[in-house]
């Protein structure tokens, strides 16, 4: 079983709906991130959480908002899903103090 | 921002030869990741380099880490098509990482 896993895999959503990400971890790691990925961009920083009761916003958080429910749950919602939030969704946690990151399979998300 | 320059973007070569990425920064990180990437999966981590001038040897994949820690290089030796992949370079401040855009490497056998 993965440690790091995200559901679901593939969504296929309408613009204006809300859609909710979710995450979940069996490291133990504090802390926990959510990253977009798209082609000839990279990775870049959406949210991140260092424990439960933080919550940080990242590079790109606009259109984003986030639920840590448990240390090892950190759910990503889009309110209102937009056509260019179509991405590679990725999950990832670090170990409080490294930030080696361990990543999920991603979700990919498609917005029509 | 801190931004992450990495070059070449894609690489495309024949199984046996060598070949350098390079990522380069005008920022100074406590520390610099390399990740590999391959369809379909999350990035997973190669090495961490954290000291200035740092050299890392991880089987034919050598790390440096720039005297500045403002840059760093990934070179394969005798490159084989399982090294294909997106190698991506992250660096850390403020225990947030930073990543690079990455470089597409493809190794034809």
């Amino acid at each position: 079983d993965a440690d790091v896993t995200q559901t679901p895999r593939n969504r296929i959503t309408k613009t204006g709906k809300r859609i909710m990400l979710e995450c979940s971890q069996t490291k133990g790691h504090d802390r926990m991130y959510w990253y977009r990925q798209d082609p000839g961009l990279g990775l870049r920083l959406i949210y991140y959480s260092f424990d439960v009761k933080d919550i940080n916003k990242g590079e790109i958080s606009d259109g984003y908002s986030v639920s840590r429910q448990a240390q090892a749950k950190f759910s990503l919602s889009l309110e209102s899903a937009i056509p260019n939030q179509t991405a590679l969704y990725f999950c990832a946690t670090s170990v409080g103090g490294n930030t080696e990151a361990f990543f999920g399979q991603g979700t990919r998300l498609t917005v029509v | 921002t801190q931004l992450l320059e990495q070059s070449p973007q894609f690489l495309s070569i024949q199984e046996g030869e060598n070949l350098t990425v390079y990522c380069n920064s005008s920022s100074v990180f406590s520390s610099l990741q390399w990740y590999r990437q391959e369809p379909g999966e999350g990035p997973v981590l190669l090495v961490t380099v954290v000291t200035g001038g740092e050299v890392k040897k991880l089987k034919r994949l050598t790390f440096q880490f720039g005297d500045a820690r403002k840059d760093s290089s990934l070179h394969i030796t005798a490159a084989q098509p399982g090294d294909t992949g997106l190698y991506l370079c992250a660096g850390e401040s403020n225990y947030k990482l930073t990543f690079g855009k990455g470089t597409l490497l493809t190794v034809n056998p």
